[in-house]
This record gives structure tokens, sequence and C-alpha cells, in this order.
């Protein structure tokens, strides 16, 4: 079945330590996303990538980096400059040749990171 | 500037009785908009969306949405509630003028009680 795989579902970071969580979609999407959730907010977007090898800041992108190497995989990087990045991190991906605009957005399972 | 309000944070119904999940939004351009459902530690799942077709949409699990343009509302509502509906709803627009983001409301956690 395709779909999109998040891993760890669960991590955890040291301060002062760099932290990468994965995202896999086979669902020949070109549009993949970065969002955080927070207890009682809405999701906010970290960074997203509309084809591969290009990728832009979203409204929250201090403290994180990201990739897109492949079509297939957009790993995100939670660098020791975010300071409060404990948070269930979401990955997503859309539907290739379209605007976003009424266009579906597909979401994986999600990932806990917390900072010890 | 575009927003989207969700104007109840929480909302508990009795099973059996209908759910009202309500949404309005705040557009220059003419919007498209979903509600999505999250369950515990899960990601967002696609319940439904109004892309300028018809303005009663109908989406999985009994739900559906109104898109009234004159109240700048989107409402989900459900005849009868199910204890599995207990779950985090939110709120979604996306715009034709706007630059490739959603925007998210900041949910509401509906509480089903037997």
């Amino acid at each position: 079945d395709g779909g999109i795989t998040q891993s760890p579902k669960y991590l955890f970071r040291k301060e002062g330590q760099n932290v990468t969580l994965s995202c896999e979609q086979n669902l020949n999407h070109d549009a993949m996303y970065w969002y955080r959730q927070d207890p009682g907010q809405g999701l906010r977007l970290i960074y997203y990538s509309q084809i591969v090898n290009d990728f832009q800041k979203g409204d929250i992108a201090e403290g994180y980096s990201v990739s897109r190497e492949k079509k297939e995989s957009f790993p995100l990087t939670v660098t020791s400059a975010q300071k409060n990045p404990t948070a269930f991190y979401l990955c997503a991906s859309r539907r290739p040749g379209q605007r976003v605009s009424g266009n579906t957005i597909y979401f994986g399972e999600g990932s806990w990171l917390t900072v010890v | 500037a575009q927003s989207v309000t969700q104007l109840d944070s929480h909302v508990s119904v009795s099973e059996g009785t209908p759910v009202l999940l309500r949404c309005n939004y705040s557009s220059s351009y003419s919007p498209s908009l979903f509600w999505y459902v999250q369950h515990p530690n899960k990601g967002l799942q696609l319940l439904l969306k109004y892309t300028s077709a018809a303005t009663l949409v109908k989406g999985i699990n009994g739900f559906e949405a109104e898109f009234k343009k004159s109240e700048t509302s989107f409402h989900l509502t459900k005849p009868s509630a199910h204890m599995s509906d207990a779950a985090e709803y939110f709120c979604v627009v996306s715009f034709s003028g706007g630059y490739n983001k959603l925007i998210f409301g900041a949910g509401t956690r509906l509480a089903v009680h037997p």
C-alpha cells in the first residue's frame, strides 16, 4: 500500500545534539512538508519542498534543516540551535502537478521528539 | 491576511446526539477548505474537503460540512455521534492566490460520552 512512513516514532535528544527525523513516501508525490504540532495548537509549517533539490522555509524554520535529494525522501534535522524542540512532528506530501489549493495533503503517523 | 478560527477548543456530546464543530475563515481569495481528524499519537486523516463545487460536502464516517460564503464558515456536523468519533479535529484552509501552504486551525477536541 502507498503511504508516508515516518521514523522513529519516539526519539529522545540530549542537549546540544542534532537529531534527524526520517520521512519516506511511495505515493509519487512531488511536494513534501514538515509540520510541528504543540499541545493545544494547530500545525505550524517548518519547511516544504515542491520538487527534488529544492526546498523553502516555512513559518518556523529556525533551528531546523532539511534536504531533498530524492523524490521519496525528505528528512528533517533538528539542530542544537532549536531551543524548544520537544513536540510532535508530522511529515506530509501532496499529489504532483497541482497547487495545494483544492488538492489533498496526506500525512504520516508522526514522530515524538523529547529533549532529555 | 488569511486565517482560520475554530470557535471551540473542546466539545463534549453524548453518544447518539448530533455533533457540531465550528470553523470560520478569513481570506481575500477563493479558499479551499478541509476537515482533518487526528486520533491520539496519530497523523491527520482527511474527513472531507470543499473546492468550489457543491457547498454541502459529505465526508467519511457520516460527517458533512457546509460552505457558507456569506458567513465565511465551514462547520462540521454529524447527526449521531459514535464513541469512535472522539478525537481532535482540524479545520484547514488553502488559498488559490496564496503560496504553497495551508493554514491550520488550533483544533477542537471532541469527547463522546456513553
